[in-house]
């Protein structure tokens, strides 16, 4: 079975502040790993995706995020929030093949509130 | 192209009614999750649908929950009879094999 943990529950942060939102993940065999993010009233919607490649992944919105493997992690960063980014962001894993079908393990989310 | 579809929006209504809620995945998709949130549990997966078979029902609460996938286009969750304690927000996913999940807006759902 698989398991996620966001770190944070609440994550308050100044306007133009770096952020960082902590995801870990435990899983005996490989997974893919996500980060969606959920505005007010809104369904969830993908901000990024690590399927292989590159452990560095990057979001048009200048979200970025870091496959690490050996501490299995897989944390969030943005250097500079705005006022648009607060929300509730989640971190979730799926694993690879089988009968799975894409079936996704969520974090509890973390609560990211940019203030002015 | 149309995302998820969920209706409805928003469901009122009293405790013991029967509450039917209805997804549209996108076209090509062939698999359909239904998930609840709420404060208390976060986002917890209900069931999920691959071509139209049901996979995994594990996560449906109870016997009172039932969802049903006709066809490729459509899908139902329906409670029977509903309890103020299914109070909650009802999100339904699709996807393509092992691709990324999109969601719908949700169906808000309040028993009185």
């Amino acid at each position: 079975a698989q398991s996620v943990t966001q770190l944070d529950s609440q994550v308050p942060v100044f306007e133009e502040a770096p952020v960082e939102l902590r995801c870990n993940y435990s899983s005996s065999v490989s997974v893919y790993l996500f980060w969606y993010v959920q505005y007010p009233n809104q369904g969830l919607q993908l901000l990024l995706k690590y399927l292989s490649g590159s452990t560095l992944v990057e979001s048009i919105n200048g979200f970025e995020a870091e496959f690490n493997k050996s501490q299995t992690s897989f944390h969030l960063r943005k250097p500079s929030v705005h006022i648009s980014d607060t929300a509730e962001y989640f971190c979730a894993v799926s694993v690879i093949g089988g009968t799975s079908y894409g079936k996704l393990t969520f974090g509890q989310g973390t609560i990211l509130t940019v203030h002015p | 192209d149309a995302g998820v579809i969920q209706s409805p929006r928003h469901e009122v209504t009293e405790m013991g009614q029967e509450v039917t809620l209805r997804c549209k995945p996108i076209s090509g998709h062939n698999s359909l999750f239904w998930y609840r949130q709420t404060m208390m549990r976060g986002l917890e997966l209900l069931i999920y649908f691959n071509n139209n078979v049901p996979i995994d029902d594990s996560g449906m609460p109870e016997d009172r929950f039932s969802a049903k996938m006709p066809n490729a286009s459509f899908s139902t969750l329906k409670i029977q009879p509903s309890e103020p304690r299914d109070s909650a927000v009802y999100f339904c996913a699709s996807s393509r094999d092992w691709q990324p999940q999109h969601f719908g807006d949700g169906t808000r759902l309040s028993i009185l």
